[in-house]
């Protein structure tokens, strides 16, 4: 069984400060993907990596896949109040599992 | 923009009881996804549905659990004898393409929350 575990489980900043999330797997994944969850909403794709050592861009939000595909890191950078919510990351083509998320809080 | 309806958003029952939660996906895509989020945990992947047959589904889909494109436009997930273990955000899922591939984005529905007393 292929498991995504997500690091850290919680975290909780200042408006204005930089932190990354990582997923990590012993397995190798095709692709993985990183979805946004708000509370009592469903979970939003961000992006999908695919490609060994990819490296991502979506505004302050950097995505890079691992070159062994199987692991995979989210950087934030100057982190605002709207970017608190759940980060998961999910992989494996067909039926997507997901890792247990990070739950981010960016105080202002 | 086209997306992912879900109902009821909240439903309680009681133990042993049938419980149908409906799923309407958005009209073009092909694939259909059951998971459900237990508060304060994971994910999980319950099932994946493909051209009117079960393509993949967890070990957390039991004998309880049933699937169903009925008529085209709906995906329902039936369980049959709900345990209070059942209680969860259960959410529907439809892509284009498969799951995790370059057409594969999921889009969710907003959940419905099934309490089991």
């Amino acid at each position: 069984t292929q498991l995504l575990e997500q690091s850290p489980q919680f975290l909780s900043i200042q408006e204005g400060e930089n932190l990354t999330v990582y997923c990590n797997s012993s397995s190798v994944f095709s692709s993985l993907q990183w979805y946004r969850q708000e509370p009592g909403e469903g979970p939003v794709l961000l992006v999908t990596v695919v490609t060994g050592g990819e490296v991502k861009k979506l505004k302050r939000l950097t995505f890079q896949f691992g070159d062994a595909r199987k692991d995979s890191s989210l950087h934030i950078t100057a982190a605002q109040p709207g970017d608190t919510g759940l980060y998961l990351c999910a992989g494996d083509g067909g039926k997507l599992i997901f890792g247990q998320g990070t739950e981010l809080s960016v105080k202002p | 923009e086209p997306e992912v309806t879900q109902t009821p958003s909240h439903q309680v029952t009681q133990m042993g009881q049938e419980v149908i939660l409906r799923c309407v996906p958005i009209s073009n895509h092909l694939y259909f996804y059951w998971y459900r989020q237990i508060l304060g945990q994971k994910v999980e992947f319950l099932v994946s549905f493909y051209n009117n047959e079960i393509s993949e589904k967890s070990e957390i889909f039991d004998d309880q659990f049933s699937v169903e494109r009925p008529d085209g436009s709906n995906f329902t997930l039936k369980i049959r004898s709900t345990k209070l273990e059942d209680s969860a955000m259960y959410f529907c899922a439809s892509s284009t393409g498969l799951a995790g591939g370059p057409y594969g984005e999921l889009f969710f529905g907003e959940g419905s929350r099934l309490t089991v007393l």
